[in-house]
């Protein structure tokens, strides 16, 4: 059974700072991960999705690493903003994008 | 792409009574899930369908929940009996998955969610 991890659970950093949030799950057959952002009362908002053959992906300021053989994958934030507070989960999906499982999330706080 | 739409957005309830709760997914998905989560946890898998069928039903889902999917369009959650418990966000995602036998590597695109509380 495929079990998430993220640390750290919460972290907080100063306006303009890179960070890296961390991911890794027990079970290396996956298909996909996706990484998303909750906002608190509201719904997933996808932000990144790698496939299982790749080793990264880039939008904007967000770039996420897969390293499928150790069980790991970390989302960089680039220059953190204060609107990037939020809750990041990632997740990942089994062979036929079978339903996700999730870690518990990482919340994040900005301080402008 | 109007997105995921659930609704109601909040249910305050007694314990006992019934509940419903409705997703529309994006038009073109055929891929619906349902996802339960609970304050200070990732969300956790309940049921899938594909198109009108239900293809998966978590060992969360007992057998106070049912959801149907009855044309491939919109889906229903039904919680019987409500109980503490049931206290949660109920989350709805779509996808699109290509043909048969082929699968898109697609993003799951999800909903505001359905926050139940029970009384």
């Amino acid at each position: 059974k495929q079990e998430v991890t993220q640390i750290p659970a919460a972290l907080s950093v100063p306006e303009g700072e890179n960070l890296v949030l961390n991911c890794s799950f027990t079970d290396s057959a996956i298909y996909n991960l996706q990484w998303f952002r909750q906002d608190p009362g509201k719904g997933l908002t996808s932000l990144l999705l790698i496939q299982s053959s790749q080793r990264e992906q880039t939008s904007g300021r967000l770039n996420a690493s897969l390293d499928k053989s150790s069980g790991r994958s970390t989302l960089y934030i680039a220059a953190s903003q204060p609107g990037d507070s939020a809750t990041y989960l990632c997740a990942t999906a089994g062979s036929g994008n079978t339903p996700l499982v999730f870690g518990k999330g990482t919340r994040l706080s900005v301080i402008a | 792409d109007t997105g995921v739409s659930q609704n109601p957005r909040h249910k305050i309830t007694k314990r006992g009574q019934n509940v419903t709760f409705r997703c529309d997914p994006i038009s073109e998905h055929n891929r619906l899930y349902w996802y339960r989560q609970t304050l200070g946890q990732g969300p956790e898998f309940l049921t899938y369908f594909q198109n009108e069928a239900q293809l998966e039903k978590s060992r969360l889902l007992s057998d106070r929940f049912s959801a149907e999917r009855p044309k491939g369009s919109f889906s229903t959650l039904e919680i019987q009996r409500t109980e503490q418990g049931d206290s949660a966000m109920y989350l709805c995602a779509s996808s699109l998955v290509h043909g048969t036998g082929r699968f898109s590597n697609q993003p799951q695109h999800f909903g505001d969610g359905t926050r139940l509380s029970i009384l």
